[in-house]
């Protein structure tokens, strides 16, 4: 079946510094990613939607300025967050839209990303 | 704006009772409607869906019957099983096809044998 990764699965990192995440799409390819953020015992919160080769579309509220999304593949899309700060502190979960299924609306998730900022 | 409310939880069930899980959704259009499952330590699967009014997903026991009247996607499955503890999230997408998914909250289900 459709396998996401992501990488690191778990980091800690100092205020003010910032931190990559990679989403690989491992056995299909992905001309749509999607960021989401989920706060404990919370929902997922669309962060962003990451398109192969363009810039990425930010949902209301999210600064893209200090989340940072590019799509250089069909298989890998990463988030950097510029000079975390503690209320970064979050899950961080990708999905990818596989290009196989044309007009299907199924995703596949990553495991997440546990963020936390010292 | 669209949005998507499910039953707070946790649930927590004897092995081999009756499960219901509340969804209810407020959207314009047609939205897709979805259920994702959330085990310990993995990611968010996608257990079944339903694209149309009165269309059935069902997977692994799990039914959920798309209702337009009255906007709901309420999850069902007739015995469940210590295996089925996770967290369960009702989802839509809107009628355009921007793949955006929309979550409710999630309600954890707690199985004890």
């Amino acid at each position: 079946g459709a396998v996401v990764s992501q990488h690191p699965s778990w980091v800690i990192c100092k205020s003010g510094t910032s931190v990559k995440i990679e989403c690989r799409s491992l056995d299909f390819q992905a001309t749509t990613m999607f960021w989401y953020r989920q706060f404990p015992k919370q929902s997922l919160m669309l962060m962003a939607t990451s398109n192969e080769g363009s810039k990425a579309t930010y949902e209301q509220g999210v600064e893209k300025d200090k989340f940072l999304i590019n799509h250089a593949s069909l298989t890998l899309s990463t988030l950097t967050v510029t000079s975390a700060h503690p209320e970064d502190s979050s899950f961080y979960i990708c999905s990818a839209r596989d290009l196989g299924t044309g007009g299907s609306y199924e995703q596949y998730f990553g495991p997440g990303t546990r963020l936390t900022v010292t | 704006g669209n949005s998507v409310t499910q039953m707070e939880g946790p649930v927590t069930l004897s092995e081999e009772a009756f499960l219901t899980i509340n969804c209810t959704y407020t959207a314009t259009g047609y939205p897709s409607l979805f259920w994702y499952v959330q085990y310990p330590g993995e990611g968010l699967q996608l257990l079944l869906k339903a694209t149309k009014a009165d269309d059935k997903g069902s997977n692994k026991g799990f039914e959920a019957t798309y209702r337009k009247e009255t906007t709901s996607f309420h999850l069902e499955k007739g015995s469940v099983q210590v295996s089925d503890s996770a967290v369960y999230f009702c989802a839509l997408t809107g009628s355009s096809n921007t793949g955006k998914l929309i979550f409710g909250q999630g309600t954890t289900l707690q199985v004890k044998p």
